[in-house]
């Protein structure tokens, strides 16, 4: 069965810091892509990275990096000098073969001054 | 702008009443999904479609009907047979290309239903 799982309820980080979000998937495809998403309290999605299977490289978009470790099925999001309004909720996800589209249960970041 | 669009945006519903929560995309993406979230959770999917005319169930499709008739648009009901339907609602789309943008999922800002 594909599934996402983030084992990080809530992660707290001081202000100007690095963290990482763990995010790990479980697919018999050989094919398929990984997201992170962010939702504020306002609950919109807001597309951070994306990762492709056959990737060779980690993907990066500005502060944003993802630690692709396929062997151990790991999608781990690494966000540096980190600001007062990354706090919200990150979602990992998964576009498996077929178009399906699923979520990991999320995890809260919170950034302290 | 093009964009997603869900409506309504809060809906209250009675016990035992079907509703219909609309989904109009003008990206001209060929996938579209619907997701459940309740408070403090991941988002479930409900159904999915990669074509007109066509749509899969998801991981939580009962209780919740869907169509696909035109391209723009995938509207969801739930039904009363929906025990627990409380909750926020979100429509995606995504173009099927594997290169990126396509690999882009793109989100409405939501509906939000309350059984009253």
């Amino acid at each position: 069965a594909q599934k996402i799982t983030q084992t990080q309820p809530g992660m707290f980080v001081q202000e100007k810091e690095a963290v990482t979000l763990d995010c790990t998937y479980d697919t018999s495809d050989q094919s398929y892509g990984l997201f992170w998403y962010k939702q504020p309290s306002s609950g919109e999605m807001i597309f951070l990275i994306y990762q492709g299977s056959y990737d060779e490289q980690n993907a990066t978009e500005g502060r944003y990096s993802l630690n692709f470790q396929k062997a151990r099925k790991s999608a781990n999001l690494v966000i540096s000098a980190s600001q007062l309004g990354d706090s919200a909720m990150y979602f990992c996800a998964m576009r498996a073969q077929g178009g399906k589209l699923i979520f990991g249960q999320g995890t809260e970041l919170s950034v302290k001054p | 702008d093009g964009g997603i669009t869900q409506s309504p945006k809060y809906l209250f519903r009675k016990e035992g009443q079907n509703v219909t929560l609309s989904c109009e995309q003008n990206l001209n993406h060929d996938a579209m999904y619907w997701y459940r979230q309740d408070p403090g959770q991941g988002l479930r999917l409900i159904y999915y479609s990669q074509i007109v005319n066509d749509f899969q169930k998801g991981d939580i499709a009962e209780g919740y009907s869907v169509s696909r008739e035109k391209k723009e648009s995938f509207p969801l009901t739930v039904t009363s047979a929906q025990k627990n339907p409380t909750a926020f609602y979100l429509c995606a789309s995504r173009r099927r290309d594997r290169v990126p943008p396509g690999n882009t999922i793109y989100f409405g800002e939501g509906s939000w239903l309350t059984v009253v």
